[in-house]
Parts: C-alpha cells; structure tokens; sequence
C-alpha cells in the first residue's frame, strides 16, 4: 500500500495570508491526525479526524481548522497567520494501534 | 494531564555502545506507550510500540519495557550504528477514545563511527 502523502511538502507565506495543507491517508484507514512540530514546543496534536468528524481536538486557536472528506483524506487550513505558526506540520493516519506519519509540510511565515 | 517527560540529548556515543535512553510518563488509566524514530527531513516512523504492564516492544534491536510501578518506558540497544543517528520520540496514547498522542520532547542520538 501507498504510504501517508502530504502536499505540498514546502510553502513559503507572509503574515496574515491563509494556507491550506493536504493529507491522503493509507487507503483503508479512517483515522487522520495532524500535529505541528517546531523546536521551541516539540511535537504537539492539533486535530485527528475520523470518518468526516472531529474525535480529538488540541490547544490550538481557532485560526487552526481541519476538515475530513467522504474518502478519508483530509486537509488542515490555518487563517491569519503569524510568524509563530512556522512549523513542519505531520499527518497521520491511523489502524489499531499504530499511527503513520506523512513526510510533512514545511510551513515558513514570513 | 498526561506528560511524557524523556532525557535531554543529545546523546553522543561510539559505534557499538549501549544505548538507553529514558522516558516517564504521566497517565490516568492505562496508556499504550510508543517510541518512535525521526530521520533528518522526514516524517516519524514507529520503532516499537506496547499496550500494557509489562509488555516488551521490540524492533531492529531495540526494546523497551512497559513498567508500569514506576511509569516508565526506557528504550535500549546493545550495539548501536552509524545509521542510528536520528532524534527519538517517547509517546503515549490513551487505551480508547481515538489517536491523540502526547509526545516527550525527543532525543537526539548521534553515533560516530
């Protein structure tokens, strides 16, 4: 099976412009999960997804807003942002017990 | 709340040494514990995982044991290698109610050869 895939793998924006990332989960798995990772704060959950509805939610604002279609791939959209959302944003989806991740996209707010 | 709290890196060691490196963890209930594995510019990869009290993970030589009397999930390898350079994730999860996983803050290990 194909792996977790994010797109697009880099993205440059400047403060106050909205962005939108994408993630196609392991065919068959009905889980999608996104975090950010930034040196400063590690690896933090901001949202997991599961068939079409929110099941856990983060300590994010609300400019950080996720959605998940009917085919299980799933997309994260940040409005408004600040110099402090740069960050490699990971996706994972999910069976069982496991979880696996995508290459992630690197998000730099200029 | 839960926390997972590991050592600080980075840790340098020789080619062939023994590693360890430590994770506690604070939970209600009965987590599942994880270690998982980063290599520069890429996404994290599972390298073991257990779902209850005394369960071993183990994977490509390393093992971790769940210890539930003094919450911890230390990861070891007897041998490392040059290829085992990467930054190393403790994380937990709760038994039920979806995926949210609470990571510590890594680990970098570097081995020289």
């Amino acid at each position: 099976k194909a792996g977790v895939t994010q797109t697009p793998r880099y993205l440059i924006k400047t403060r106050g412009q909205q962005v939108t990332l994408s993630c196609s989960p392991i065919s068959g798995h009905r889980s999608v999960s996104w975090y950010q990772q930034t040196p400063g704060q590690g690896l933090q959950f901001l949202f997991e997804y599961f068939s079409e509805t929110q099941r856990n939610k983060g300590n994010f604002p609300g400019r950080f807003s996720g959605r998940q279609f009917s085919n299980s791939r799933s997309e994260m959209n940040v409005s408004t942002l600040e110099l402090g959302d740069s960050a490699l944003y990971l996706c994972a989806s999910s069976e069982q017990e496991t979880q696996y991740f995508g290459p992630g996209t690197r998000l730099l707010v200029l | 709340g839960n926390s997972v709290t590991q050592m600080e890196g980075p840790v340098t060691l020789s080619e062939e040494a023994f590693l360890t490196i430590n994770c506690t963890y604070t939970a209600t209930g009965y987590p599942s514990l994880f270690w998982y594995v980063q290599y520069p510019g890429e996404g994290l990869q599972l390298l073991l995982k257990a779902t209850k009290a005394d369960d071993k993970g183990s994977n490509k030589g390393f093992e971790a044991t769940y210890r539930k009397e003094t919450t911890s999930f230390h990861l070891e390898k007897g041998s490392v290698q040059v290829s085992d350079s990467a930054v190393y994730f403790c994380a937990l999860k709760r038994p039920t109610g979806g995926f949210k996983t609470i990571f510590g803050a890594g680990t970098r290990l570097f081995v020289k050869a």
